[in-house]
C-alpha cells in the first residue's frame, strides 16, 4: 500500500512564485525523501531528510519533517518553467522506499 | 552518481505475447530494483533483483507474469510476460550503490503500450 500522500495533486503558478507540496505518511521511517519526475521519465533524486532532522535546504529547496505530525512539506523558491514536473515523496524504513502519489506542479512563464 | 540505460525506451505490442526489458549500470551496485508506474499514477515496486539468485516480489507481482534475472551486479532484465492492455505501464528500473545507501538511482524508464 502507498505510504506518502502528497497534496496537493495538482499545482499551478507563476513562474517567479513559490511552490508548496505536503506529503502525510502512516508508519514511523528513518527517512523522507523527494523526488522530481518530468513527464513520464525517470525520476531524479531531490533531497533527504532523516528522522532526527526538521528542515534541511538544497539550493532553491527547503524539505521540513515533521515526525509527530507524520507530515513534510517541500518548498520551491523562485519557481522557474523548468521546475514543471511531478514531485513525489517516498518514505524509507528499511531497504525499500515507498512512494506517494506525487503532486504535479505547472510553472507557467 | 550512476548512469543507468533502459533498453527498449518504448515499445507498443501485441496482446499475449511478451517483453524483455534491459538495465544496464556504468558501475556495480548493490541493489537493483523493478518499479512499475501506471497512467497517472505512482510508482509501485515490483520487485528486487537479486545477483545470483530469484528476485523477491513485492505482494501482487509473481514470477511468472514478471520472471527477472540478475547475472551480475550491473545488469538486469525484467520480462512482462503474456501481456494484456492492463499491463501499459512506464517500467523503471533503480538501484542503491553501495550497502546502506538510502536514495535510489533510476534509470529514464520503458514506457510499454499493450494493444
Amino acid at each position: 500500500s502507498q505510504q506518502g500522500e502528497e497534496d496537493p495533486q495538482a499545482l499551478s503558478i507563476q513562474e517567479g512564485e513559490n511552490a508548496t507540496m505536503n506529503c502525510s505518511y502512516k508508519t514511523s521511517i528513518n527517512n523522507l525523501q523527494w523526488y522530481r519526475q518530468n513527464s513520464g521519465r525517470g525520476l531524479v533524486h531531490l533531497i533527504l531528510i532523516r528522522s532526527n532532522e526538521r528542515e534541511k535546504h538544497s539550493g532553491r529547496l527547503r524539505v521540513t519533517l515533521d515526525t509527530s505530525k507524520k507530515s513534510s512539506s517541500l518548498l520551491i523558491t523562485a519557481s522557474r518553467a523548468a521546475d514543471t514536473a511531478s514531485y513525489f515523496c517516498a518514505t524509507g524504513g528499511s531497504e525499500k522506499l515507498v512512494f506517494g502519489k506525487g503532486t504535479k506542479l505547472t510553472v507557467n512563464p | 552518481s550512476a548512469v543507468i540505460s533502459q533498453k527498449p525506451s518504448r515499445d507498443i505490442c501485441q496482446r499475449g505475447t511478451s517483453l524483455t526489458i534491459q538495465c544496464q549500470v556504468d558501475s556495480q551496485v548493490t541493489m537493483m530494483f523493478w518499479y512499475r508506474q501506471q497512467p497517472g499514477q505512482s510508482l509501485t515496486l515490483i520487485a528486487t533483483a537479486n545477483q545470483g539468485s530469484e528476485a523477491t516480489y513485492e505482494s501482487g507481482f509473481v514470477i511468472d507474469k514478471f520472471p527477472i534475472s540478475r547475472p551480475n551486479l550491473t545488469f538486469s532484465t525484467l520480462t512482462v510476460s503474456n501481456m494484456s492492455p492492463e499491463d501499459s505501464s512506464i517500467y523503471l528500473c533503480s538501484v542503491v550503490k553501495t550497502s546502506g545507501g538510502d536514495y535510489e538511482f533510476f534509470g529514464p524508464g520503458t514506457r510499454l503500450t499493450v494493444l
